[in-house]
C-alpha cells in the first residue's frame, strides 16, 4: 500500500512568509511525528499526535509553527512568518502505536524547505 | 529527558569490511533501542531494533549489541556493501510517544569506499 506521502518535497520561500507542509499517513496508523533535519543534522522532535488525545507539542521552537491534525488522517504543519533558520527538511512520521513503545515509524521522503 | 549520544559522526570504511556504530543513553529506564537508515534524500527507514531484555540481535549482516549496565548499544554491520552507504540513527525510549517517545543521537554518515 502507499506510504507516508508529504508535501511539497521542495518549497523555497521569501523571509516573513507563512508557509503550509502537509502530511498523509499511513491509513490506519493512529501515530503521527513531525521532525526538523537541519543540513547534516540529527531528528529533531517537533509535534506528536496520538488519536484523538491533546498533541505532544513541547518540541515547537517558537509560536511561529502550529500543526493540526483532524482525526486520524492528514496533518498539516504550519510555519509563520518564516526566518532564514527555519530552512530544513521536515519529516512526517506515522505509526500503528507509539514509536516508544515498539512502533516502527514510517517516514516519508520530507518537504524542503528554503527561506531566503 | 533522555539524551543519546551517537559517534563517530562520520565513518569511511573499504567495501568488504565491518563498521561498528556507538551510542550511550543516559535514562537507566529507557528499554527500546531502534536503529533508522536514511539514505540521501529519502525518509529514515527501521532496519533493526533491540529490547532491554536482551543483549544481542541480529539480522543477515546486521547485528545490534545492548550494555544496559554501561548504557551503551552498538549497531554492526559486517561484509560492507556500497548499499550500506547512508546516514543511521540511533533511538533511545523510556516507552510511550510524544518527546520521550524516540530521543534520536545526530547520526553517522557511513561511507563505504570500493
Amino acid at each position: 500500500g502507499a506510504g507516508v506521502s508529504q508535501s511539497p518535497s521542495n518549497k523555497v520561500t521569501e523571509k516573513g512568509k507563512d508557509v503550509e507542509l502537509r502530511c498523509d499517513p499511513i491509513s490506519g496508523h493512529t501515530a503521527l511525528y513531525w521532525y526538523r533535519q537541519r543540513l547534516g543534522q540529527g531528528l529533531e522532535f517537533l509535534i506528536y499526535f496520538q488519536g484523538n488525545s491533546a498533541p505532544d507539542k513541547s518540541g515547537l521552537p517558537s509560536d511561529r509553527f502550529s500543526a493540526e491534525r483532524t482525526g486520524e488522517s492528514v496533518s498539516t504543519l504550519t510555519i509563520q512568518r518564516t526566518q532564514q533558520e527555519d530552512s530544513a527538511v521536515y519529516l512526517c512520521a506515522s505509526s500503528f502505536r507509539a514509536g516508544g513503545t515498539g512502533g516502527e515509524l514510517f517516514f516519508g521522503e520530507g518537504s524542503r524547505l528554503t527561506v531566503l | 529527558g533522555e539524551n543519546v549520544e551517537q559517534h563517530p559522526s562520520t565513518l569511511s570504511v573499504q567495501e568488504g569490511d565491518s563498521a561498528v556504530i556507538k551510542c550511550t543513553y543516559s535514562d537507566s529506564a529507557s528499554n527500546y533501542f531502534p536503529w533508522y537508515k536514511q539514505e540521501l534524500g529519502k525518509g529514515p527507514q527501521l532496519i533493526i531494533d533491540i529490547r532491554s531484555n536482551v543483549g544481542e540481535k541480529k539480522d543477515q549482516r546486521i547485528a545490534v549489541t545492548l550494555n544496559k549496565t554501561a548504557k551503551h548499544f552498538s549497531l554492526h554491520i559486517t561484509e560492507t556493501q556500497p548499499e550500506d552507504s547512508a546516514v543511521y540513527f540511533c533511538a533511545a525510549s523510556i516507552g510511550g510517544g510524544g518527546a520521550d517517545g524516540l530521543t534520536f543521537g545526530k547520526g553517522t554518515h557511513l561511507i563505504i569506499q570500493p
